[in-house]
């Protein structure tokens, strides 16, 4: 089964500042794993994937993520945040035999002018 | 590419009349298609998998009458709210996966918001 936890349900940063928002998964099966940016009132936007071609992972808008087996986790960060960048921030992981996603809970990033 | 449409993007109906949202994939056949639920400030929820040409599969605790899916054509899935109630009131999102995908990837639709007075 796969799961994934988002630590920080909320989150805020100085504009400029550095952006962490943290993800660690379970499977029991070589993951998938997904971020995704959900603005008000739209849809899901993909950031960023990895699918185990390389640990480091580049995405839109500057972000990137690393996939650390050894700690289970696929942390989203940006080294310098947007204002534009105020959104609500979600994990997800699948497994490579199956369909579903597997959402975290989400994690509200607020950027401080 | 790889772009999934919903309509309507809203829309506010009077308890007890039905509802339909529709989910296309504009430029790839899509054999899956997921139905989303998300309330306020949380998480998506997985409502069912939608099959083309075959019976919806649908999760532990959503009512197939009540959320009626079509998956007609390998583009075009729909949802049907029936005999809408105000807690029925969310927003909706559909996702697609590319039929070759080797990834899972899903893409996702912008959302329907579903009010009931």
């Amino acid at each position: 089964a796969q799961s994934v936890t988002q630590l920080g349900s909320h989150v805020s940063v100085s504009e400029g500042a550095l952006v962490l928002l943290r993800c660690n998964y379970s499977s029991s099966v070589p993951p998938y794993l997904f971020w995704y940016v959900q603005y008000p009132n739209q849809g899901l936007q993909l950031l960023l994937k990895y699918t185990s071609a390389a640990t480091l992972v580049k995405g839109i808008n500057g972000f990137e993520a690393e996939f650390k087996k050894s700690e289970t986790s696929f942390h989203l960060t940006k080294p310098s945040a947007h204002m534009s960048d105020a959104a609500e921030y979600f994990c997800a992981v699948t497994g490579r035999a199956g369909n579903q996603f597997y959402f975290g809970t989400g994690t509200s990033l607020t950027v401080i002018p | 590419g790889a772009v999934v449409s919903q309509h309507p993007s809203w829309v506010i109906c009077k308890s007890g009349t039905s509802v339909k949202i529709e989910c296309r994939s504009l430029d790839f056949q899509a054999t899956t298609m997921f139905w989303y639920r998300q309330f306020p400030k949380q998480s998506l929820m997985l409502m069912a998998t939608s099959n083309e040409g075959s019976k919806a599969t649908y999760e532990q605790g959503v009512e197939k009458d009540k959320f009626l899916i079509n998956h007609a054509s390998l583009t075009l899935s729909t949802l049907t709210v029936t005999s809408a109630h105000p807690e029925d009131s969310s927003f909706y999102i559909c996702s697609a996966k590319i039929d070759a995908s080797v990834h899972n990837e899903q893409f996702f639709g912008p959302g329907t918001r579903l009010t009931v007075l």
